[in-house]
């Protein structure tokens, strides 16, 4: 029944590993996004697929890798985690309508932590 | 200047009070405009869309003015449950793909 499904909901990891994070969407979506939400309750957009294609790439170090499979996935891997990369991590996803209209539907969340 | 900006609050109000709150944007080309909510360590959730005429829904009402860019919440009768930090949601310029969110408005309703 969950639209909107991430792995793991936390994670602790040491500086300097590698992680990935999972998301599936079953709401038939053509676009997913992942999003950072810091200390500070900013949430902002990382990336964003549409249809396995990359249509949004802010400002992200290169250690920010995302993978869509198929459209109802999209996954983030991280490489050599910075304490600076403690977050909530958000994965949404959203059907673009003629309107222009985008409400976005989000998943749970992971925590990560950086020791 | 932050895309969007709002008053972090908190607003803390008894139960059955209203309670209303503003957000401002910088684009002035952003289309559409979203009322989020979201709950301690829980995910954002849509609470309204905000439509050029204003809209009401249930107890919960917006309004967007253009001219001044800014939209506004207002929450009738409140209830415990309305406690909850409301994010002020904007796309950015005629991307719809992009939204801005900004940092949120908490509201405490105590009994």
């Amino acid at each position: 029944d969950t639209a909107v499904s991430q792995t793991p909901k936390y994670l602790v990891t040491q500086m300097g590993n590698d992680k990935s994070i999972k998301c599936e969407q079953n709401l038939g979506h053509d676009t997913m996004y992942w999003y950072k939400q810091d200390s500070k309750k900013f949430l902002k957009i990382m990336f964003s697929y549409n249809n396995k294609e990359l249509i949004i790439n802010e400002t992200v170090p290169n250690r920010f890798s995302p993978k869509s499979p198929d459209k109802a996935h999209l996954n983030l891997h991280i490489n050599s985690l910075e304490l600076g990369d403690s977050a909530v991590y958000f994965c949404a996803s959203s059907q673009v309508g003629l309107q222009g209209s985008n409400e976005q539907f989000f998943g749970p969340g992971t925590r990560l932590t950086v020791l | 200047r932050k895309e969007v900006e709002q008053d972090p609050g908190p607003f803390n109000v008894p139960e059955g009070a209203t309670v209303a709150f503003n957000c401002t944007y910088s684009n002035s080309a952003s289309q559409s405009f979203f009322w989020y909510r979201q709950d301690c360590r829980k995910e954002p959730k849509l609470l309204m869309s905000v439509y050029s005429s204003g809209n009401e829904d249930g107890r919960f009402t917006a309004q967007l003015n253009r001219a001044s860019q800014y939209i506004s919440l207002l929450i009738r009768d409140s209830k415990l449950s309305d406690s909850a930090t409301y994010l002020c949601v904007v796309n950015k310029g005629s991307n719809d793909y992009k939204l801005s969110f900004g940092a949120g408005t908490t509201v405490t309703v105590r009994a």
